[in-house]
């Protein structure tokens, strides 16, 4: 099947410092992708949507100053996370979504593990 | 929120099917249900989906009611690396396509 790729798997960054995401399509060209955070012991819940060539669709109550979503390629969108502060330690994950035929499959990324200190 | 319902946890002995059941009964005509796991510290990963007939792969069988308001994940023989959170989710796949996780069911293979 089709393959996500997300990096860096870990990161550990100061607080007050930026870090970015990455979340690769690597044998589809995928116009919509999906960030999504998960903390400990909950589900899964949709940050924004990653539209190729536009503005990123948030969520309500997430931040668009914050956490900056850059779609600049087909395969290519990145997520950033300005003046992380410990709150935002948590577990981020890309999709991409990927025509198949009449539907629309999501693939998913392996998700990195943010440690803000 | 959710459409769909699930148990909180499930256990299972290693080497016998494990059915996870899943509450779907507002499901449109167009929406097809999906089913994703998520093992610990990983991105969910795909394992099937269907519409209105059963459908089975390598990973499970997918059993859905005549009425779908309802269907059972099988995995056949579960193994160890089973265990993981089993999310259902019914959605039409659509181009505007995002996908909205419940709380999922936590499958704990036993040996």
């Amino acid at each position: 099947g089709a393959v996500v790729s997300q990096h860096p798997s870990r990161v550990i960054c100061k607080s007050g410092t930026s870090v970015k995401i990455e979340c690769r399509s690597l044998d589809f060209q995928a116009t919509t992708m999906f960030w999504y955070r998960q903390f400990p012991k909950q589900s899964l819940m949709l940050m924004a949507t990653s539209n190729e060539g536009s503005k990123a669709t948030y969520e309500q109550g997430v931040e668009k100053d914050k956490f900056l979503i850059n779609h600049a390629s087909l395969t290519l969108s990145t997520l950033t996370v300005t003046s992380a502060h410990p709150e935002d330690s948590s577990f981020y994950i890309c999709s991409a979504s990927s025509p198949q035929g009449q539907r629309t499959e999501a693939f998913f990324g392996q998700g990195t593990r943010l440690t803000v200190v | 929120d959710a459409k769909t319902t699930q148990p909180t946890s499930m256990d299972c002995a290693e080497g016998r099917a494990a059915n996870l059941p899943c509450n779907h009964s507002t499901i449109s005509g167009n929406e097809y249900v999906y089913w994703y796991r998520q093992i610990h510290s990983q991105g969910p990963q795909y394992i099937i989906h269907g519409l209105k007939n059963n459908e089975t792969n390598e990973m499970a069988s997918l059993i859905i009611t005549e009425d779908r308001k309802s269907s059972t994940l099988i995995l056949p023989h579960a193994t160890l690396r089973d265990t993981a959170v089993y999310y259902c989710i019914v959605d039409s796949g659509g181009s505007n396509y995002k996908l909205t996780f419940g709380k999922g069911t936590l499958l704990t293979v036993n040996p």
